[in-house]
């Protein structure tokens, strides 16, 4: 089982460029998630999903947009990069219901935004 | 304000002692459950523990448990007998039932540094 795989793994963009990070699962879980980590900061919400075809905003989601056209998928979007976005991206996933269900973390992505 | 706070940006252990990494929490909500996680410099997330605020006792899980203080709104992890493999970020995290949509917040971490 190849659990949560996120695509691509390291990436370097230049500020105005555009790109689009992949989450995929293989586990059927409803809920999907991005997080980026910085420095000091632990991780921090950005988009998340809670079912096929719904997206919500997390707790930093300005520069970003997503996509939850498949179960299994949940796309990052990057319109337009800023060197502020440089960072380390997480997917997670999680089932629904009970609290004490733990999330399930993709390998990461980093991003260095020049 | 912060949801999740932990006070310790780095710690250092002896191997073979046990440490313990702090995590007080605010929430309004009654039912919210708590968790910790390790992330190794490899940058994988690993769950290690996990507490409901329902639950009487203390969370264990091999040698890691959780000193959960409720009336103080704190979930501070316990790791005994250290091994250099704990040298990692320690995240602490919380979900409140009220949020709806299981969101996960997270706090800045702490760095465990394992001294031979």
């Amino acid at each position: 089982n190849a659990g949560v795989t996120q695509t691509p793994k390291f990436r370097v963009l230049k500020t105005g460029q555009s790109m689009t990070l992949l989450c995929a699962q293989d586990m059927n879980h409803e809920y999907m998630y991005w997080y980026r980590q910085d420095p000091g900061m632990g991780l921090r919400l950005i988009h998340y999903s809670v079912g096929e075809g719904t997206t919500a905003k997390g707790e930093v989601p300005d520069g970003y947009n997503v996509s939850r056209l498949k179960k299994q998928n949940f796309l990052l979007g990057l319109e337009s990069a800023a060197p502020s976005q440089t960072s380390v991206y997480f997917c997670a996933t999680a089932p629904p219901g009970q609290l004490n269900e733990k999330l399930f973390f993709g390998s990461g992505t980093q991003l260095s935004v020049l | 304000a912060q949801k999740i706070t932990q006070t310790q940006p780095g710690m250092f252990v002896q191997e073979k002692e046990a440490v313990t990494l702090d995590c007080t929490y605010d929430t309004s909500d009654p039912s919210y459950g708590l968790f910790w996680y390790k992330q190794p410099s490899s940058g994988e997330m690993i769950f290690l523990i996990y507490q409901g605020s329902y639950d009487q006792q203390n969370a264990t899980e091999g040698r890691y448990s959780l000193n959960f203080q409720k009336a103080r709104k704190s979930a501070n992890l316990v790791i005994s007998a250290s091994q250099l493999g704990d040298s990692a970020m320690y995240f602490c995290a919380m979900i409140e039932s009220g949020a709806g949509s299981y969101q996960l917040t997270f706090g800045k971490g702490t760095k465990l540094s394992v001294i031979p």
